[in-house]
């Protein structure tokens, strides 16, 4: 089965900053592969989805993006981070059956 | 993605309670998935659903997959602390993406 790694697991960066969120896939390959934004205490928000290498699909305007250089590999990126992008990311991957995996999340916390 | 209304937004639990939360759409879905979050953790999935009517257990959780196809329950027996945490409902349609409801959060009584 697979396996979903996510680093850093919490990052406290300031307002400004550039942000790099890594995700890595193990145990699947031509994975669909989603990036989540969760607020406190609040639901799942899609931020992105990746079909395939060099393929972003961007579900809501904001200042993030991604971007997919491997099969299994995506990375959540910001060049200038902002207060609201503080939250709880969660990657996530599914091989188009409906059941998806999520990693174990990336705090951030923009001050 | 489309909106799917979860309900309660939160409950208490004794231990030994059965628990019961649902969600429902205006809009039909192929699968229906149900995961739990424990804090500062990702979601994992409980059950997944496919075929309308569908009832499904996983030890002391029973889902079942609305004959309508717009709504789903999860029923949690003889509820014990472990419980806790953050339950997501999630339903897919042909494109295969995800619509998460807001969850329901499930804590212990004192």
């Amino acid at each position: 089965s697979q396996t979903i790694h996510q680093w850093p697991a919490t990052l406290v960066q300031p307002v400004g900053s550039p942000l790099s969120l890594e995700c890595t896939v193990e145990g699947t390959s031509n994975p669909n592969l989603y990036w989540y934004r969760q607020a406190a205490g609040r639901g799942l928000q899609l931020l992105f989805y990746s079909v395939g290498i060099g393929q972003i699909s961007s579900e809501v305007p904001q200042n993030l993006s991604a971007s997919r250089p491997q099969d299994r590999q995506f990375i959540l990126s910001s060049k200038k981070l902002l207060l609201s992008d503080s939250g709880f990311y969660l990657c996530a991957c599914s091989r188009g059956t409906g059941e998806l995996f999520f990693g174990e999340g990336s705090r951030l916390t923009v001050l | 993605g489309q909106q799917l209304n979860q309900s309660p937004q939160s409950m208490f639990i004794q231990e030994g309670e059965d628990v019961s939360m649902n969600c429902t759409s205006s809009s039909i879905f192929n699968t229906w998935l149900w995961y739990k979050q424990d804090p500062g953790e990702g979601p994992v999935l409980l059950i997944a659903l496919y075929k309308a009517g569908e009832l499904t257990s996983n030890g002391r959780l029973t889902a079942q997959f609305g004959i309508t196809r717009k709504d789903s329950f999860l029923n949690i027996s003889a509820s014990i602390p472990s419980d806790v945490g953050i339950y997501f409902c999630a339903g897919q349609r042909v494109d295969y993406k995800l619509s998460f409801g807001a969850g329901t959060t499930v804590t212990v009584r004192a």
